[in-house]
């Protein structure tokens, strides 16, 4: 199993809504990563988690909140976004922070309305 | 700081070769990485470099050198399907993650 599942594929939620963005990879990776992606422009990071901590935010608004329960799953709970939010959101896993390749989830595509 | 640099968009013909070139700027280095992503699918991995010289893969090959903080992407015999965005990425020295390009969108034409 090569794959980094992400849920729910397109969401469209409202300003005052909460949601979560699910991510799930079965391949032993202890670093998974949250970027986003605006349209054209290359993915950014958000947050980095290895071992299950939390090891870098990248000054991200307190209305994106991650969280890892456990060492397979990653997922980003979402608060009174605005509509420049909207976005893909990708997850991605490697097996460790260090030199290897990292395996991309296939995004979820948020639009706030 | 980190700076990555590559051309914004290519246009080659299908069968023919394009090279894709990566300048970077890192206050480190712990090696380089190229992705292909489709118009609203997720990166994929094409190719790793860490020390110089030439990688080869079917009809991907990347080439590195670090002492020129340049790398490129070479696809051969291009198909339509290879119409896609190219990301080079770096790692830096230690635990950081990889920062990616700008991306450089190549359209393949008949």
């Amino acid at each position: 199993d090569t794959e980094v599942t992400q849920t729910p594929k397109h969401l469209v939620m409202g300003m005052t809504n909460k949601k979560s963005l699910k991510c799930e990879q079965h391949m032993g990776h202890r670093a998974m990563y949250w970027y986003k992606q605006k349209a054209k422009k290359p993915p950014e990071l958000m947050f980095v988690y290895s071992y299950e901590k939390l090891s870098i935010n990248e000054s991200v608004p307190s209305r994106f909140s991650p969280e890892c329960p456990n060492s397979s799953l990653l997922n980003l709970h979402l608060h009174a976004l605005q509509p420049e939010d909207s976005a893909l959101y990708l997850c991605a896993s490697s097996q460790g922070q260090g030199r290897t390749e990292a395996f991309f989830g296939q995004g979820t595509r948020l639009t706030v309305v | 700081g980190q700076n990555i640099d590559q051309p914004t968009e290519m246009t080659a013909t299908e069968g023919a070769i394009v090279q894709i070139n990566c300048t970077y700027q890192t206050s480190g280095f712990n090696g380089l990485f190229w992705y292909q992503q489709h118009a609203g699918e997720a990166p994929t991995f094409l190719s790793y470099n860490v020390l110089d010289g030439l990688e080869e893969k079917g009809r991907f090959s990347s080439f590195l050198s670090r002492s020129k903080g340049y790398s490129y992407l070479l696809l051969k015999e291009l198909q339509m399907k290879d119409s896609a965005s190219y990301l080079c990425a770096v790692r830096d020295l230690g635990n950081t993650p990889l920062v990616f390009g700008k991306g450089t969108r190549l359209s393949v034409i008949a």
